[in-house]
């Protein structure tokens, strides 16, 4: 089985800072692995993913996260971010080659302040 | 291309009253999933149809919860009688045969008074 934890569940941060949004998993198998991001009154949006290859990946609106298989670890980050960021951020395993469900985390609001 | 919609955005209704969500996927996704989001736990699964078929059904709650899709196209989620417990945000989701990217609705946000 496989599960997620992102291990903050609010990130305030100020605007044109750095963010950093982590995120764990624990899977006896290998896993995909992603990042949705649900901005208010909005559905989830595929931001990132990570199949194989380069352990750097780069998504949408300048996110971009690192797969660290040592660490089990797939967090995300943007350099300088915008009050338009200001979302909920989800991270979810997926069994590799497979079509079947996705496990999320728990979730992570970032909350972009003037 | 249209993505994947879902329909009523949302709902309130009775404990003990049924209600039925309808999701259309992305024309061509022979894979089609739902997902809830009950307030403050994470997302999850509940089931996964490959064109009409149940793939798996392991993540549904109880038989109070009916889903089909006939023809393999659109998809409903029939909740019967509903309680208070069922309240939430009902997600689904589709992708292509073989593909491992899942392309989400806006979701349902079903209030159960």
């Amino acid at each position: 089985a496989q599960s997620v934890t992102q291990l903050d569940s609010q990130v305030p941060v100020f605007e044109e800072a750095p963010v950093e949004l982590r995120c764990n998993y624990s899977s006896s198998v290998s896993v995909y692995l992603f990042w949705y991001v649900q901005y208010p009154n909005q559905g989830l949006q595929l931001l990132l993913k990570y199949l194989s290859g380069s352990t750097l990946v780069k998504g949408i609106n300048g996110f971009e996260a690192e797969f660290n298989k040592s660490q089990t670890s797939f967090h995300l980050r943007k350099p300088s971010v915008h009050i338009s960021d200001t979302a909920e951020y989800f991270c979810a395993v997926i069994r590799a080659s497979n079509t079947g469900k996705l496990i999320f985390g728990q979730g992570t609001t970032l909350q972009v302040k003037p | 291309e249209a993505g994947v919609t879902q329909f009523p955005s949302h709902s309130v209704i009775e404990k003990g009253q049924t209600v039925t969500l309808r999701c259309d996927p992305i024309s061509g996704h022979d894979n089609l999933y739902w997902y809830r989001r009950v307030m403050g736990k994470e997302i999850k699964f509940l089931l996964h149809f490959v064109k009409e078929s149940k793939q798996d059904e392991s993540g549904m709650p109880n038989n109070r919860f009916l889903a089909e899709r006939t023809g393999g196209t659109y998809s409903t989620l029939k909740v019967q009688p509903a309680e208070l417990e069922d309240s939430g945000v009902y997600f689904c989701a589709s992708s292509q045969q073989g593909g491992e990217t899942q392309y989400f609705g806006p979701g349902t946000r079903l209030l159960v008074l």
